[in-house]
C-alpha cells in the first residue's frame, strides 16, 4: 500500500518568507508526527497529533512554526516569516496508534532552504 | 543535551562480516528503543526495536542487544550485505519524553564494502 508521502519534496524560500509543509499519513494511521532533521543531525521531535487533536507541540522552536490537521488526515507544517536556522529537512511519520514502542513511518521528507 | 548518543559517526565493514552499531543513552526512563535505518533522499525506516524489559530481540541477520545498568545498546548485523550501507539511527522513547515521542541519536553511517 501506499506510504507517508510528503509535499513539496523541495523548497527554496527567502527569508522572510511563509512556507507550508504537507503530510499525507498512511490511511487509517491515528497519530501523526512531526520532526525537524538538520545536517548532520538525528530527526528532532516538533509535534505530534492523535486524529485531529495536537496533543504534543513542545518542539516547536518557535511561535513562527504552526501545525495543523483539520480532518484527522493530512498535516500541514507551516512556518512564518523563514529565518536561515531554518533550513532542515523536515520529516513527517505516522503510525496506527499512540503508545510506546509502536513502530511510526516516515516520508521522504521536505528539504527547506532559506537564502 | 543529547540524551541519546551514537559516539562512532561512520563503520567500515566487510561483506559477510559482522557490523555492530552502538548507542548510548542518559535518560534512565526511556521504556523502548528502536532501530531505523536511512538512505540519501528517503526516510528513516523501521528496522528492530526492543522493550526495556527484555536483553535482546533478533529478526532475521538483525539482533538488538540492551544492557540497562550500562545504558547501552548494540545492534549487530550478521552477515553483513552491501545493501545494508546507509546511516543507521538509534531511537528511544518512554514515560517522561510522552510515550509517542521519539529521541534519536545523531546517527552511524555504515559502509559495507564488498
Amino acid at each position: 500500500g501506499a506510504g507517508v508521502s510528503q509535499s513539496p519534496r523541495y523548497k527554496v524560500a527567502k527569508r522572510g518568507q511563509d512556507v507550508a509543509l504537507r503530510c499525507d499519513p498512511i490511511s487509517g494511521h491515528v497519530s501523526l508526527f512531526w520532526y525537524q532533521q538538520a545536517l548532520g543531525q538525528g530527526p528532532e521531535f516538533l509535534t505530534y497529533f492523535q486524529n485531529e487533536a495536537q496533543l504534543d507541540k513542545s518542539g516547536l522552536p518557535s511561535d513562527r512554526f504552526f501545525a495543523e490537521r483539520p480532518e484527522g488526515s493530512v498535516s500541514t507544517l507551516k512556518i512564518q516569516r523563514t529565518q536561515q536556522e531554518d533550513s532542515a529537512v523536515y520529516l513527517c511519520a505516522s503510525s496506527l496508534a499512540g503508545g510506546a514502542g509502536v513502530e511510526q513511518y516516515f516520508g521522504p521528507g521536505t528539504r527547506l532552504t532559506v537564502t | 543535551d543529547q540524551q541519546v548518543k551514537q559516539n562512532s559517526p561512520s563503520l567500515s565493514v566487510q561483506e559477510g562480516r559482522i557490523s555492530i552499531l552502538n548507542c548510548d543513552y542518559t535518560n534512565s526512563m526511556f521504556d523502548y528503543f528502536l532501530w531505523y535505518k536511512k538512505y540519501p533522499a528517503e526516510g528513516p525506516t523501521f528496522l528492530i526495536s526492543i522493550s526495556s524489559i527484555k536483553d535482546k530481540n533478533e529478526d532475521g541477520r538483525f539482533t538488538v542487544f540492551l544492557n540497562k545498568s550500562a545504558k547501552h545498546l548494540s545492534l549487530h548485523i550478521v552477515p553483513s550485505q552491501p545493501g545494508d550501507s546507509a546511516v543507521y539511527f538509534c531511537a528511544a522513547s518512554g514515560r517522561n519524553t510522552g510515550f509517542q515521542k521519539l529521541v534519536f541519536g545523531t546517527g552511524t553511517r555504515l559502509l559495507v564494502s564488498p
